[in-house]
């Protein structure tokens, strides 16, 4: 079957920290991976995708994610983290050419301490 | 960069009653759309998608005479909950996706339907 999974719901991490979001899929063919960000009230807005190449791919605000075909895994980080980044981070994954159809994971709540 | 945008950004109404979201491209051509709806605490999951000029794709389980979606134009796409009951409360969102632009989409800010 095919999934997302986002094992962390909450996380909580201090300003200036490093952050390291989870995320692992189960996808029959080769997948487009992506992360978006959802503030409240906003809709979910593109961080970074990947297709293929390079597996360590470079996002917007900072942020980069590395594709680990051996582990399934699509992990999101940044090594500092700022008061402005706390928001909910979804994984997604879709076939290519498929634009739509994307899986979505259950999310992660970052909080950020002061 | 590319604006979607979703109206009512709220709205309650009583159980039976037809509620319509309006989700529209700002700044693009839009001739896919896409509705997806959320849980708490879940991920989005696709609805439909919406063709312009033709009639919308509905995903497994989701029914479409509860569910209506018309793609009037390029750039506007409409979901009818019919006689809504409190389980379609929920949080709807649309996406689409920019010509040009692989297999990114573009969301709005979502929907949050409460049916007393």
């Amino acid at each position: 079957a095919q999934s997302v999974t986002q094992p962390d719901i909450h996380i909580t991490v201090s300003e200036g920290a490093s952050l390291e979001l989870r995320c692992n899929y189960s996808y029959g063919a080769t997948p487009y991976l992506f992360w978006y960000v959802q503030s409240p009230g906003q809709g979910l807005q593109l961080l970074l995708k990947y297709f293929s190449g390079d597996t360590l791919v470079q996002g917007i605000k900072g942020f980069e994610a590395e594709f680990k075909r051996s582990q399934s895994s699509f992990n999101l980080r940044k090594p500092s983290v700022h008061w402005s980044d706390a928001a909910e981070y979804f994984c997604a994954v879709g076939a290519r050419g498929s634009q739509g159809n994307l899986i979505f994971g259950k999310g992660t709540k970052l909080s950020v301490k002061p | 960069g590319a604006v979607v945008s979703q109206h009512p950004s709220r709205v309650i109404c009583k159980s039976g009653t037809s509620v319509k979201i309006e989700c529209r491209s700002l700044d693009f051509q839009a001739t896919t759309m896409f509705w997806y709806r959320q849980f708490p605490k879940q991920s989005l999951m696709l609805m439909a998608t919406s063709n312009e000029g033709s009639k919308a794709t509905y995903e497994q389980g989701v029914e479409k005479d509860k569910f209506l979606i018309n793609h009037a134009s390029l750039t506007l796409s409409t979901l009818t909950v019919t006689s809504a009951h409190p389980e379609d409360s929920s949080f709807y969102i649309c996406s689409a996706p920019r010509t040009g632009v692989t297999d990114t989409q573009y969301f709005g800010p979502g929907t949050r339907l409460t049916v007393l």
